[in-house]
């Protein structure tokens, strides 16, 4: 079985703070990483998964294999990034399916 | 618009009570699928649909959820006998095929009283 954990439920940092948002999983086989977010009053929409390696909004993450973690950051935090943020996996071999998320940690940036 | 479309967005009925939830894919997916997220968690998976059929259910929490897509489009989630741990917010995505990157709606929010 797999699972994601996101153990901070809320994060309030300052604008032009660095910001980290964590996620670990147990996946016994290749995972596929993903960041989704969800702004106030919008629907979930996805950030960046790891096969892309790209940067999204100057947000970026790493997939650590040994550490299993797959942690979001952003070195400088704008007000716009205050939002939802959760950490999903993909159990299916690479395809964005059957999807296990995070509970989530909630962002506020303060200006 | 050209999104997944989810109606109603809010649902309340009384416990007992029978539902349906209706998801409008984006035109041309193939793939479609249902999540439902409860207070404070992160959307669980449900069921997948690959064209008409349903490809995987494993999601479904017990019998009295029941899901169908009959013209590979429009899907609806059915619940019989609504209890109050079924209020929670339900989500629709949809992808152009399998493997390929999902798009969700707004969802329907469901409180049963």
């Amino acid at each position: 079985a797999q699972r994601v954990t996101q153990p901070e439920k809320l994060l309030s940092v300052f604008k032009g703070a660095p910001v980290e948002l964590k996620c670990n999983y147990s996946y016994s086989g290749s995972p596929e990483l993903f960041w989704y977010v969800q702004y106030s009053r919008q629907r979930l929409q996805l950030l960046l998964r790891h096969i892309s390696r790209e940067s999204i909004k100057g947000f970026t993450a790493d997939l650590n294999k040994g550490e299993t973690s797959f942690h979001l950051k952003k070195p400088f935090a704008q007000e716009e990034d205050s939002a939802m943020y959760y950490c999903a996996l993909s159990d299916s071999g690479g395809s964005n399916y059957k999807l296990t998320f995070g509970k989530g940690t909630l962002l506020t940036v303060n200006p | 618009g050209a999104g997944v479309s989810q109606t109603p967005s809010n649902k309340v009925t009384e416990k007992g009570k029978y539902v349906e939830l209706r998801c409008d894919p984006i035109s041309g997916h193939t793939a479609l699928y249902w999540y439902r997220q409860s207070l404070g968690q992160g959307p669980e998976f449900l069921i997948y649909f690959q064209g008409t059929g349903a490809a995987d259910d494993s999601g479904l929490p017990n019998d009295r959820f029941f899901a169908v897509r009959p013209e590979g489009s429009v899907s609806t989630l059915k619940i019989q006998r609504t209890e109050r741990g079924d209020s929670a917010v339900y989500l629709c995505a949809s992808s152009l095929t399998f493997g390929q990157l999902a798009f969700f709606g707004q969802g329907t929010r469901l409180t049963v009283v």
